[in-house]
This record gives structure tokens, C-alpha cells and sequence, in this order.
């Protein structure tokens, strides 16, 4: 069974710009959600979807938005970056959203805004 | 609010040695799930064990158990016969009813040779 991928796995942007990261979920989970992490805030969370729906949003400012799509696959886009978008973003798959369900998370996507 | 402390930034074991991660939680809720990751270097997460709040035994995965103490609010990992590849950040995290997991500022372990 496949695990979650997220890509790309690398990405520099320059200010300004918008960028989308992609996570393909394991095979018949419908929720994904994700996080950003970094050394100063630790691991934040940005937006759950479960079935096509966001389900839960955490404190991010607009610029940072996400989707589901009917095979579960997910993606998020940030729009006009700031340096301090720079970290690495995780993604997390699991079959259902309540609390007794294992999350397992992709290698995440580091994005490096200069 | 629901929050999950680590209290231990770093923890060194000899190789071969047990190592207990502490982990405290607060919550209200009745019903919730804690987690503990493990991130190498690498940054992928790692699902290393899971442990639901009516669970009346602790939960174990081959070297890793954790030590759940629900009236204090407690949910240690022990890894046992720590190995040099166990060196990585360790995160305890919780997901309680209808919402996203929140995690702990997570451990660095460094094993020893």
C-alpha cells in the first residue's frame, strides 16, 4: 500500500509569488489535513478536508488556501509569499477525522522563500 | 484550551538502553487520541504508536510503549533497546472529538554509540 506523497519535495520561490503543493493521500482515506512547521512555531495546523469539504481551518491569514479533490488528492496554494512562509509543509492522511484515528503524514514539501 | 507539553528539549541514551519521553496533556474533552511521531532528519513523520483516552491497556509496538497515566494527564513513550537509528526529533501530539491534532514542541533524542 502505497504511503502519502507530497510534491514537489523541494521548491524556492521568490517573494511575491504563489506556489501549490500537492499531497496524494493512502488509498481510501478521505481526510487530509496540513501543517507548517518551523523552528520558531513548531508544527501548525492550516486547514483540514475530509470528502471534498474543509472540515477545520487553523489561525493562517487568507493568502493561504487549500482544496480536495474527488480522489481525495489535496492541494494548498499560498499566494503573495513572505520570507516567513518559508518552511516545511506536511501533509497528513487519514481514513476518518475523528480523534481514535491513526494520522500517517507524507515527507512534506520544504519551501524556501527568498 | 486543549495543549500538549514536552517538557525534555533533548535526551541522550546509550545505545542498547531504555529511554522514557515525557508527554502531559490538558483537556476536557472525554474522548481523545495521542500520538507519538518520530521525525528524522529527513523531516518525514514517522507513526510510531496510538493510544484512545477509553483505552484500559497500554499500547505497545514492538520496541515502543507508551505509558498512559489518563488521571494525570500523562502519555510517555518508552523505547526499549534504543538503537543509534532512533536519534530523531519525537513528537506527542493529541486529536480530540471534530478537530485537528495538536502537538507538543517535540524531544530531540541523540542515541550514544
Amino acid at each position: 500500500k502505497a504511503g502519502v506523497t507530497q510534491t514537489p519535495r523541494y521548491l524556492i520561490k521568490t517573494r511575491g509569488q504563489q506556489v501549490t503543493l500537492s499531497c496524494s493521500p493512502i488509498s481510501g482515506h478521505r481526510s487530509v489535513s496540513w501543517y507548517q512547521q518551523t523552528p520558531g512555531q513548531g508544527l501548525q495546523f492550516l486547514f483540514e478536508y475530509f470528502s471534498e469539504t474543509q472540515r477545520n481551518k487553523g489561525n493562517f491569514p487568507g493568502r493561504f488556501s487549500g482544496r480536495q479533490f474527488s480522489n481525495s488528492r489535496s492541494e494548498m496554494n499560498v499566494s503573495t509569499l513572505e520570507l516567513g512562509d518559508s518552511a516545511l509543509y506536511l501533509c497528513a492522511s487519514s481514513s476518518w477525522w475523528r480523534e481514535n484515528t491513526e494520522a500517517f503524514f507524507g515527507q512534506g514539501t520544504r519551501l524556501t522563500v527568498v | 484550551a486543549q495543549k500538549i507539553t514536552q517538557t525534555q528539549p533533548g535526551m541522550f541514551v546509550q545505545e542498547k538502553e531504555a529511554v522514557t519521553l515525557d508527554c502531559t496533556y490538558d483537556t476536557s474533552d472525554p474522548s481523545y487520541g495521542l500520538f507519538w511521531y518520530k521525525q528524522p532528519s529527513s523531516g518525514e513523520m514517522i507513526f510510531l504508536i496510538y493510544q484512545g483516552s477509553y483505552d484500559q491497556q497500554n499500547a505497545t509496538e514492538g520496541r515502543y510503549s507508551l505509558n498512559f497515566q489518563k488521571a494525570r494527564k500523562s502519555a510517555n513513550l518508552v523505547i526499549s533497546a534504543s538503537q543509534l537509528g532512533d536519534s530523531a526529533m519525537y513528537f506527542c501530539a493529541m486529536r480530540y472529538n471534530n478537530n485537528d491534532m495538536r502537538f507538543g514542541a517535540g524531544t530531540r533524542l541523540t542515541v550514544k554509540p
